[in-house]
C-alpha cells in the first residue's frame, strides 16, 4: 500500500511570515512529487512539482525534496492571506498518483 | 487553455437513482481518472482509464462503474445512489508524455444523495 503522510495541522500564520508544510512517501520507487493547493469549494491546481533531490524555488514557493528521507516539503515565504488554502501533496509512480489528506494553511491579516 | 470540464456542478438524487457524471477533456491527454472527495479522507481513487475502452480499478470501485467510449470522454456511472456515495467527484487527466505528468482536474460535481 502505498501512503502519503501529511502534517494535518491547521496551521496558522500570520502574514508575512514563512509556512512550512511537510510530506512523507511509502514508496522509494516514486519518480515525481507534487504539491496542489485547493481553495475551499475549488478543485486543486499544481503549485510546484519537483522529481530531482535539492530545492527548487518558484517566486514565493520553495519545494524540497529528500528522496533517501522519501520526504518533501514545501515553504511559503511573505506568507498572503490568499495563500489560504488546503495544500495536497501527490507523489507519482507509473501512472498513478497518491495523495495525503491535505494540510490546511490559514494565513492571518 | 487546458481544461477538464465535468458536466455538473451540483446534483441532487434520490436514493436509488442511476447517475452518470460526464468529464470531458481538451488537451488529448491518455489518462483519465475520478476521485471522489470526503473531509478527512482525501482524493481517493475511483477508477482510472489509460486509453479507449479500458478501465482499472482503483481503491473505492464498488458501487460505480466508468465508460470510456472516445479518448477524450470518461464517465463515472452510479448504478443505484446510496446515501453514502454524497461526495465531492473531481476528474482528472494526465499525459506520461507531457513535461511534468501533472494532473488537471475538472471543477468538480458536488453530488447530495437523499
Amino acid at each position: 500500500q502505498k501512503e502519503v503522510e501529511q502534517n494535518s495541522g491547521p496551521l496558522s500564520v500570520p502574514e508575512g511570515a514563512i509556512a512550512s508544510l511537510n510530506c512523507t512517501y511509502s514508496d522509494r520507487g516514486s519518480q515525481s512529487f507534487f504539491w496542489y493547493r485547493q481553495y475551499s469549494g475549488k478543485s486543486p491546481e499544481l503549485i510546484m512539482f519537483i522529481y530531482s533531490n535539492g530545492d527548487k524555488e518558484d517566486g514565493r514557493f520553495t519545494a524540497q525534496l529528500n528522496k533517501a528521507s522519501q520526504y518533501v516539503s514545501l515553504l511559503i515565504r511573505d506568507s498572503q492571506p490568499s495563500d489560504s488554502a488546503t495544500y495536497l501533496c501527490a507523489f507519482l509512480t507509473g501512472n498513478q498518483f497518491y495523495f495525503g489528506t491535505g494540510t490546511s494553511l490559514t494565513v492571518i491579516p | 487553455d487546458v481544461k477538464v470540464t465535468q458536466s455538473s456542478r451540483y446534483l441532487v438524487k434520490r436514493t436509488g437513482e442511476k447517475v452518470f457524471l460526464e468529464c470531458v477533456q481538451d488537451m488529448d491527454h491518455e489518462n483519465m481518472f475520478w476521485y471522489r472527495q470526503d473531509p478527512g479522507l482525501g482524493l481517493r481513487l475511483i477508477y482510472f482509464s489509460y486509453d479507449v475502452k479500458m478501465k482499472e480499478k482503483g481503491d473505492i470501485p464498488e458501487g460505480y462503474s466508468v465508460s470510456r467510449e472516445k479518448k477524450e470522454r470518461f464517465s463515472l456511472i452510479l448504478e443505484s445512489a446510496s446515501t453514502n456515495q454524497t461526495s465531492m467527484y473531481l476528474c482528472a487527466s494526465s499525459s506520461p508524455g507531457q513535461d511534468t505528468g501533472e494532473l488537471f482536474f475538472g471543477e468538480g460535481s458536488r453530488l447530495t444523495v437523499l
